[in-house]
């Protein structure tokens, strides 16, 4: 168990709606990225947090956004589902985003566009 | 452009055999590189290398750098069924706080 939690497991819903996708660090940990895993692309970094700022960016769509709240859980929002979207979210989390520390993932948010 | 390359894609082994698992990449301002094991769900941090020539060891896994020819490899020995995973190498850049993963490699031990 690496300590980061990501609700729900598993998300369907159809085209052309809007999913909210949420993600707990680990204790202590300030950072937090999201990832989507699709079986033709490996693992995606998508946008990075800390401390409730944005950091990095990087292959997230603009019907894509994200937050991390002041108690550091983070959601990431997507909008205007197409099926392409059907994806693996991961989220992962770091005491401090340095990339010398190594990142802790959650189990995912599996989602189905039907 | 940035980017992680990982061989073989697929392996195939048996309960016993010792496997090694490439890793080269090409990053701006290399920082680090990792190893991640992924079974069904969440990728499983295993090693962190920054410096050239350092092995890194856990049990039956090792891994080691060299940065003057950009790659890593990670290392199981005696290998077992529980080993089968798919094994993701990823590296870290200085400036930019993204990881870019390889596209993992899948091993299966078979008894």
């Amino acid at each position: 168990d690496s300590g980061v939690t990501q609700t729900p497991k598993h998300l369907i819903t159809a085209t052309g709606q809007r999913v909210t996708l949420r993600c707990s660090p680990r204790s202590g940990d300030l950072s937090v990225y999201w990832y989507q895993q699709s079986l033709d692309q490996g693992l995606q970094f998508l946008i990075q947090y800390y401390n409730g700022e944005e950091r990095a960016k990087g292959n997230i769509l603009e019907r894509f956004s994200a937050q991390q709240f002041p108690d550091l859980h983070s959601e990431l929002n997507l909008s205007s589902l197409e099926l392409g979207d059907s994806a693996l979210y991961f989220c992962a989390s770091s005491p401090t985003g340095n990339s010398n520390q190594p990142q802790h993932f959650g189990d995912g948010t599996r989602l189905s566009i039907l | 452009e940035d980017k992680v390359v990982q061989s073989p894609l697929s392996l195939v082994v048996h309960e016993g055999d010792t496997v090694t698992l490439n890793c080269s990449y090409e990053v701006t301002n290399f920082r680090s590189l990792l190893w991640y094991k992924q079974e069904k769900k969440a990728p499983t941090f295993l090693f962190m290398l920054t410096s050239s020539g350092i092995e890194k060891k856990s049990g039956r896994l090792s891994s080691i750098l060299d940065k003057k020819e950009l790659f890593s490899i990670l290392n199981i020995t005696a290998t077992q069924t529980g080993d089968s995973a798919v094994y993701l190498c990823a590296a870290n850049g200085v400036n930019n706080n993204d990881m870019r993963f390889g596209a993992g490699t899948r091993l299966t031990v078979k008894p």
